[in-house]
């Protein structure tokens, strides 16, 4: 199944909007992925489902800010107007006949 | 709406078995196109899921787990299970049930149980 992979932290400030990655293994660029955000101390929350066409498709009540891309192997999350509580962890999750992956998790901070 | 509530003892000793319960609110386990699933997260550390199960039984275990875990579902009350094998410290974990689209994402998690291994 395929292995995912994001950068340990990003850093952007209050306001402004951040790109997030999130890198398929070879042999897998065709994959749909799935993004979370886990703020601290609580349980993860889907984001968005997101295709190798870039098409995606949010959650019940997440906003527009958040929003989705892919080139090649990567699949983005992009967070526009930052705010304070998007400070987080963010996960990507992939998924191969029933069986499924998250990535190691991208911890955001807010300036 | 749908909502997720694990259960089960915070505290385990090593090599007994773990115990957790997992109660769907809101909405029936008999749902076609939707899987119930395990997903635990150790202190500080990533997610890792363990595995998944539909209501008719189907099962799918994550492969180093495979011979330790055990998912259940009782349909007549709603609730799914896992049972977890020969507990060591490197199971301690914040232990997440979930609902999972069949071939899609995890859409809902449940608040999480805390289990420490400890003798």
């Amino acid at each position: 199944q395929p292995v995912l992979t994001q950068s340990s932290s990003a850093s952007a400030s209050l306001g402004s909007s951040v790109k997030l990655t999130c890198t398929l293994s070879s042999g897998h660029s065709t994959y749909t992925i799935a993004w979370h955000q886990q703020q601290s101390g609580r349980a993860p929350r889907f984001l968005l489902e997101l295709e190798d066409s870039g098409n995606y498709n949010r959650g019940s009540g997440i906003p527009d800010r958040f929003s989705g891309s892919t080139s090649g192997s990567d699949r983005y999350l992009t967070i526009s107007d930052l705010q304070s509580d998007d400070e987080a962890d963010y996960f990507c999750e992939a998924w191969d006949s029933g069986v499924r992956s998250f990535g190691g998790g991208t911890r955001l901070t807010v300036l | 709406q749908l909502q997720l509530q694990e259960s089960g003892p915070g505290l385990v000793k090593p090599s007994e078995t773990l115990s957790l319960t997992c109660s769907v609110s809101g909405g029936s386990i008999n749902t076609r196109g939707y899987y119930w699933g395990w997903i635990r997260q150790p202190p500080g550390e990533g997610l890792e899921w363990l595995g998944s199960i539909y209501y008719r039984g189907n099962t799918y275990y994550k492969s180093s787990l495979k011979g330790r875990l055990t998912l259940s579902v009782d349909t007549s009350k709603n609730q799914f299970s896992l049972k977890l094998k020969s507990m060591t410290a490197t199971d301690a974990a914040l232990y997440y049930c979930a609902t999972q689209r069949e071939d899609g994402s995890t859409l809902l998690w449940g608040q999480g149980t805390l289990v420490t291994v400890s003798s």
